[in-house]
């Protein structure tokens, strides 16, 4: 079956940037989904960072918007977040999901990579 | 943007039912029919319940309901049973083409 599967550095120092990757397995990523990450700061809930589409098509929080960047590469069935100038704000879970985009759904998600802003 | 609102908790015994609220403003549960829930088991990945506010993947099961009135859904758990105890959460698409989540609920089957 469809599966994600994050990955990425569990510790980032502050001002740095945190880079993670989504490796997509059993469906390709151009199909017509679109490929999202969300994350989820501990004790607190769930915040959409953004999203790409095959085509290179990004939408962004925009809460977020000016330090994300969401990447893809089809050759190699993965997408990526970076997110740059981070605080401990941004330790957190870090999802990535496939969205059904005409049920603005997600319907398939990755475990969560768990991701530490601290010196 | 502001988190949608739900209970921290809800509880039921075995069999009973229990609804979970969901509650956000009409700029995104009230404008769009695009409400969706999730089941999450801490250290697994989420799973979708309930998409379009009430529709259902073929692999869940039908004790699991949605609806709507106005700014708030809800989701219901029918015959209640031990693993459904999990986290849920609901999202909503909202304007400005983005999505805002819900504060997360536990259900316990007491």
């Amino acid at each position: 079956q469809v599966q994600l599967q994050g990955s990425g550095p569990g510790l980032v120092k502050p001002s740095g940037t945190l880079s993670l990757t989504c490796t997509v397995s059993e469906t390709s990523i151009s199909s017509s989904e679109w490929w999202t990450w969300v994350r989820q700061p501990p004790g607190k809930g769930l915040e959409w960072i953004g999203e790409i589409y095959h085509s290179g098509t990004t939408n962004y929080s925009p809460s977020l918007k000016s330090r994300v960047t969401i990447s893809i590469d089809t050759s190699r069935n993965l997408f990526s977040l970076n997110l740059n100038s981070v605080t401990a704000a941004d330790t957190a879970v870090y999802y990535c999901a496939r969205q059904r985009r005409l049920h603005r759904a997600f319907d398939i998600w990755g475990q969560g990579t768990m991701v530490t802003v601290s010196s | 943007q502001s988190a949608l609102t739900q209970p921290a908790s809800v509880s039921g015994s075995p069999g009973q039912s229990i609804t979970i609220s969901c509650t956000g403003t009409n700029s995104d549960v009230g404008n769009y029919d695009l409400v969706s829930w999730y089941q999450h088991h801490p250290g697994k990945a989420p799973q979708l319940m309930i998409y379009d506010v009430s529709k259902r993947p073929s692999r869940v099961s039908s004790r699991f309901s949605g609806s709507k009135s106005g700014n708030t859904a809800s989701l219901t758990i029918s015959g209640l049973q031990a693993e459904d105890e999990a986290d849920y959460f609901c999202c909503s698409f909202a304007a400005g083409n983005t999505y805002v989540f819900g504060t997360a609920t536990k259900v316990t089957v007491l």
